[in-house]
């Protein structure tokens, strides 16, 4: 199965600044469409997770613009131009490309 | 509204037997793959199994493979997880989602609000 790295898994940003969040596959997580499967999701205290980004950079509709997703290969990025309060949560990636099973990273603690 | 229902957790002895339920509104269910995930407590999210939407494919993690089985009845819009020979480690929050192959949402993605499974003696 691929295994999926996050870092860090704590994150402590103050209001305002940006925030970013690396994650590491064990293989390459191209699919031989071309795409690359790897998805981002938040989960926010006592809810159910939400994606927020597919296929590396799309944004899910909804999810301000202030979330970008990049990366290519194994390695992967969210980042967060400036962090609000709404933000924080436990952040995770997902890889589909070598389904079955989908997995996730470890997730990463946003804090303010 | 795309709404996600789950039901049927509870407590159960290691060993023992549960059926989950998801109800799925403002969708229609059968053009969609599903999908279980849980979340054991304070943990990170784990993929349980999924159906294609005909039914007519499954998929399971390595972990609940032979005790788990995954169905769904299109005709009541409604996902099952029958789960065997349950273990403390099972215990979890199991959610329902839409999503399926590659981790495709067939568009937006859902998310239930889970259901508490909870195996201890």
């Amino acid at each position: 199965d691929v295994v999926m790295t996050q870092s860090p898994l704590s994150l402590p940003v103050t209001l305002g600044q940006p925030a970013s969040i690396s994650c590491r596959s064990s293989q390459s997580l191209v699919y031989s469409d071309g795409h690359t499967y790897l998805n981002w999701f938040q989960q926010r205290p006592g809810q159910s997770p939400r994606r927020l980004i597919y296929k590396v950079s799309n944004r899910d509709s909804g999810v301000p613009d202030r979330f970008s997703g990049s990366g290519s290969g194994t390695d992967f990025t969210l980042k967060i131009s400036r962090v609000e309060a709404e933000d924080v949560g436990v952040y995770y990636c997902m890889q589909g490309t070598h389904w079955p099973p989908l997995t996730f990273g470890q997730g990463t603690r946003l804090e303010i | 509204e795309v709404q996600l229902l789950e039901s049927g957790g509870g407590l159960v002895q290691p060993g023992g037997s549960l059926r989950l339920s998801c109800v799925a509104s403002g969708l229609i269910f059968s053009n969609y793959d599903m999908t279980w995930v849980r979340q054991a407590p304070g943990k990170g999210l784990e993929w349980v199994s999924g159906i294609s939407g005909s039914g007519g494919s499954t998929y399971y993690a390595d972990s609940v493979k032979g005790r788990f089985t995954i169905s769904r009845d299109n005709s009541r819009n409604t996902l099952y997880l029958q789960m065997n020979s349950l273990r403390a480690d099972d215990t979890a929050l199991y959610y329902c989602a839409k999503m399926g192959p590659l981790g495709l949402c067939g568009g937006d993605c859902y998310w239930g609000q889970g259901t508490l499974v909870t195996v201890s003696s």
